[in-house]
């Protein structure tokens, strides 16, 4: 039973430049949610997608879009990178509506702005 | 606006010992509080979760224990190993409304638990 993946794992860009990160979430699940985490911060919300549509969306500029695909996989797009989107970015997976049922999380992709 | 918060940034504990990692929250209407572990270079693993009508979960060794009229939680984990030493994530939801299933989460508390 495989969980959720997450790929590349590791990722340098240069600032401008534009960057697409994927997820493929947990056997059975359906929906999707990305995560940004900064050094020594918590992850921090940045969206949710569930039949394939974006359900909510923190506070994060429309510079990050995303996609969910119809077997559930996501995609996290960055345009106009700044040297602040340098960070660990986090997808988690989940059936349905959730209702007490926990997100599962993949490795994460660690992008870095140069 | 940090609406989860983990105040102690470590804690070392010994071998053998009690370890309470502990969460203070602000937001009334969330529901479902959970605990993740994270080890360095993975991703934050599920540990244990409470729903807001429990005060107590019990897992194995790890034990979670929610005052709703404190606005706080606490992850007790008796007895502590060394494998425990990661970095502890309170998080915490709403199961319903605008922000539904969107996760809050601390900054994290790193354990080390040493011989």
């Amino acid at each position: 039973d495989a969980g959720v993946t997450q790929s590349p794992t590791h990722l340098i860009k240069t600032r401008g430049q534009q960057v697409t990160l994927r997820c493929s979430p947990k056997s059975g699940h359906d929906t999707v949610s990305w995560y940004q985490q900064a050094l020594g911060q918590g992850p921090q919300f940045i969206f949710q997608y569930y039949e394939e549509e974006e359900r909510q969306r923190g506070n994060f500029p429309d510079r990050f879009s995303g996609h969910q695909f119809p077997n559930y996989s996501s995609e996290l797009n960055v345009n106009a990178l700044l040297l602040g989107d340098s960070a660990l970015y986090l997808c988690a997976s989940s059936k349905g509506q959730l209702f007490g049922q926990p997100q599962h999380f993949g490795d994460g992709t660690r992008l870095s702005i140069l | 606006d940090q609406q989860v918060k983990q105040n102690s940034p470590s804690l070392s504990v010994q071998e053998g010992r009690i370890s309470i990692l502990n969460c203070d929250y602000t937001n009334s209407m969330f529901d479902y509080f959970l605990w993740y572990k994270k080890y360095p270079a993975e991703g934050p693993t599920f540990l244990i979760s409470i729903s807001s009508i429990k005060d107590k979960n019990e897992d194995g060794r790890f034990t979670v224990f929610l005052n709703k009229s404190a606005k706080h939680l606490s992850l007790h984990i008796v007895p502590s190993q060394p494998g425990d030493s990661a970095v502890y994530f309170c998080a915490a939801r709403a199961d319903r409304g605008s922000t539904l299933g969107r996760l809050y989460f601390g900054r994290g508390t790193q354990l080390t638990v040493w011989p």
